[in-house]
């Protein structure tokens, strides 16, 4: 069975930084993509980052570009989230997901989630 | 960046079809994608490339997408109190960036 298993949210202050962790299982990790999701409390789903099977290539919503960092370590079948010079408005559950593909691109939706971790960012 | 419009709420009786609607310019030349999330849950994928249904899951044979234009479209037939949840569409371009619509909260009366 695949799963997801985020960790590393909490409480950190504006201008702080945070690393958030998801350890997978149940598939070959290297084989696919990885991305971030986060969900504001009582708002939508926005896309945060997502990074390729390889480790190659990343890509970032314009909200947390120059911000943020996505890494993976494949022998340890995690990916990682580096967020760092955290906004109030970076307060949110964040979801870990498996792409189905290698690559991001056209076809990157998010095959299977995490049941997410909270970071929560005071002023 | 880009922008998909989904209408804020939808409400069925049981039994009914229910179709929610995902806006977007983008939507011709890209895929679209769906999701449920209900209450305290993470969502879970329900259609891919538009209309694919990911395969093993007898119970959401009852949902199906669609696309016309710039407009896709899931449908959820004989709709039924357990389907009372928000749905999302989503899709992605060739650089990688994705997008989510505004979400859609579906009422069964």
């Amino acid at each position: 069975e695949e799963q997801l298993l985020e960790s590393g949210g909490g409480p950190v202050q504006r201008g702080g930084s945070l690393r958030l962790s998801c350890a997978a299982s149940g598939f070959t990790f290297g084989d696919y993509a990885m991305s971030w999701v986060r969900q504001a409390q009582g708002k939508g789903l926005e896309w945060v980052s997502s990074i390729s099977g390889s480790g190659g290539s990343s890509y970032f919503a314009d909200s947390v570009k120059g911000r943020f960092t996505i890494s993976r370590d494949n022998s340890k079948t995690t990916v990682f989230l580096q967020m760092n010079r955290l906004r109030v408005e970076d307060t949110a559950v964040y979801y870990c997901t498996k792409v189905p593909a290698p690559i991001v691109g056209t076809i990157t939706y998010f095959q299977h989630w995490g049941q997410g971790t909270l970071v929560t960012v005071s002023s | 960046s880009y922008e998909l419009t989904q209408p804020p709420s939808v409400s069925v009786s049981p039994g009914q079809t229910a179709r929610i609607t995902c806006s977007g310019g983008a939507l011709p030349k890209q895929y679209s994608y769906w999701y449920q999330q209900k209450p305290g849950q993470a969502p879970v994928l329900l259609i891919y490339k538009d209309s694919e249904r990911p395969s093993g899951i007898p119970e959401r044979e009852r949902f199906s997408g669609s696309s016309s234009g710039t407009t896709v479209t899931l449908s959820i037939t004989g709709v039924q109190a357990e389907d009372e949840a928000d749905y999302y569409c989503q899709t992605s371009d060739s650089s990688g960036t994705v997008a989510f619509g505004g979400g859609t909260k579906l009422t069964v009366l």
